[in-house]
């Protein structure tokens, strides 16, 4: 496609529910990584697939969250037993080999709240 | 900690007059990258500065890094009130040129007609 594409837009979910936000990046951009953002709060690193390689999973923040990446392209991240403090907006961007010259192409984000 | 600091927080001008923001951050990097969040969605990129450049100018922006103050400013000339969004600096600490982003919490401004 064009852009980033996430999906849902919105996700509304009681606690203790499990989740799961999908990301289709841009064909050929090999760099795929999750953010989430709090209201009115920067960006908080979660993931980052590059490659082959095995994933940068240092800023996933519990054991809840998982993310995968198939076949090099779609990504999901999964949240297990939802808590209210999980309620955000989740970004995904993507970004071609050399982020030196291109930088990060945004999704619009899923809206995650949990009631 | 976030690895960028911006300041202000907050800014509110009137169209026309300029924009400037400032961006700290703490260790070496490799670039330094400024992008724009509206509505808070997806954010835009907007430009990108290597560390061994000092300025960049793109359209109406125009950057400055100065990394032995671990600084940068991004200035927005002329400005619209299409440009009332938040702006975000990130910076590149990889080694290689596959790195993450660390953003900071970011400028909220306010252009008004």
């Amino acid at each position: 496609g064009a852009g980033v594409s996430q999906s849902p837009s919105n996700k509304v979910t009681e606690k203790g529910k499990d989740v799961e936000l999908r990301c289709d990046p841009i064909s050929g951009h090999t760099a795929l990584y999750w953010y989430r953002q709090s209201l009115g709060q920067g960006l908080e690193f979660l993931i980052y697939f590059q490659g082959n390689s095995a994933p940068d999973k240092s800023g996933l923040p519990s054991d809840r969250f998982s993310a995968e990446r198939t076949g090099g392209s779609v990504s999901t991240l999964t949240i297990q037993r939802t808590q209210q403090e999980d309620s955000a907006v989740y970004l995904c961007a993507s970004s071609p080999r050399d982020t030196l010259l291109y930088g990060y192409t945004f999704g619009s984000g899923t809206r995650l709240t949990v009631v | 900690s976030q690895q960028g600091e911006e300041d202000p927080q907050a800014l509110s001008i009137q169209e026309g007059e300029n924009a400037t923001m400032n961006c700290s951050y703490k260790t070496s990097i490799n670039n330094l990258q400024w992008y724009r969040q509206n509505s808070g969605r997806g954010l835009v990129h907007l430009i990108l500065i290597r560390s061994n450049e000092r300025e960049k100018h793109s359209g109406r922006l125009r950057v400055t890094l100065d990394t032995s103050k671990k600084s940068s400013s991004l200035l927005i000339t002329a400005s619209r009130a299409a440009d009332t969004a938040s702006y975000f600096c990130a910076t590149d600490r990889s080694t290689d040129s596959w790195g993450k982003l660390q953003f900071g919490a970011g400028t909220q401004v306010v252009v008004t007609p």
